[in-house]
């Protein structure tokens, strides 16, 4: 089956660096796009950043372009998302989730479970 | 940017009661590219409904999705005490810009 698991969220301060994982099993990791997804607490979702499956390509929301780089290791069935430059309002659970569609029509098909950042002083 | 806006904000139900809820699109949403997604406190989001109207893996058919262009609906026949919840839906054909309604969280009444 399936499964998305989401490491390396924790408690940075303002202007600080972090970097996410998302280890990938249960499909063939290589052959699928991947997107990040995050919540801040007690709001909706907010979609941040996707890179199609062979890291060709890659997509970020306004609110973190510059400032987030999505990557991926096929290799290791690992996706990444490094955070540089964090503002309080980065934080979130955030989620990695694989995608399903075609050519760039992707809903999210499978999720991670969430790892928390938080940004503070 | 295709702005989703769901409504009611918030609805409430009893258990075996039907559930409408409504979401529309700032503009046309094309080729129905909208999904709909259901959230427990404290777990991640779950895919229930894809292009409008397909039901994904294993969802209940008490779940259903409709409409196209501006507005979308899905419909949950008869609430069982597992479905209260937060409902998302997500519009893909306006990519590469994903975005999603701000929710509709169905509470028992």
């Amino acid at each position: 089956q399936v499964q998305l698991v989401e490491s390396g969220g924790g408690v940075v301060q303002p202007g600080g660096s972090l970097r996410l994982s998302c280890a990938a099993s249960g499909f063939t990791f290589s052959s699928y796009g991947m997107h990040w997804v995050r919540q801040a607490p007690g709001k909706g979702l907010e979609w941040v950043a996707f890179i199609r499956y062979d890291g060709s390509n890659k997509y970020y929301a306004d609110s973190v372009k510059g400032r987030f780089t999505i990557s991926r290791d096929n290799s290791k069935n690992t996706l990444y998302l490094q955070m540089n430059s964090l503002r309080a309002e980065d934080t979130a659970v955030y989620y990695c989730a694989k995608a399903m569609g075609a050519g760039l029509r992707y809903y999210f098909d499978y999720w991670g479970q969430g790892t928390l950042v938080t940004v503070s002083s | 940017e295709i702005v989703l806006t769901q409504s009611p904000g918030t609805l409430s139900l009893s258990p075996g009661e039907r559930a409408t809820l409504s979401c529309r699109a700032s503009q046309s949403v094309s080729s129905s590219y909208l999904a709909w997604y259901q959230q427990k406190p404290g777990q991640a989001p779950r895919l229930l409904i894809y292009g409008a109207s397909s039901r994904a893996t294993g969802i209940p058919d008490r779940f259903s999705g409709s409409g196209s262009g501006t507005d979308f609906t899905l419909t949950i026949s008869r609430l069982e005490p597992e479905d209260f919840a937060v409902y998302y839906c997500q519009q893909y054909g306006s990519s590469p810009r994903w975005t999603f309604g701000q929710g509709t969280k169905v509470e028992i009444k």
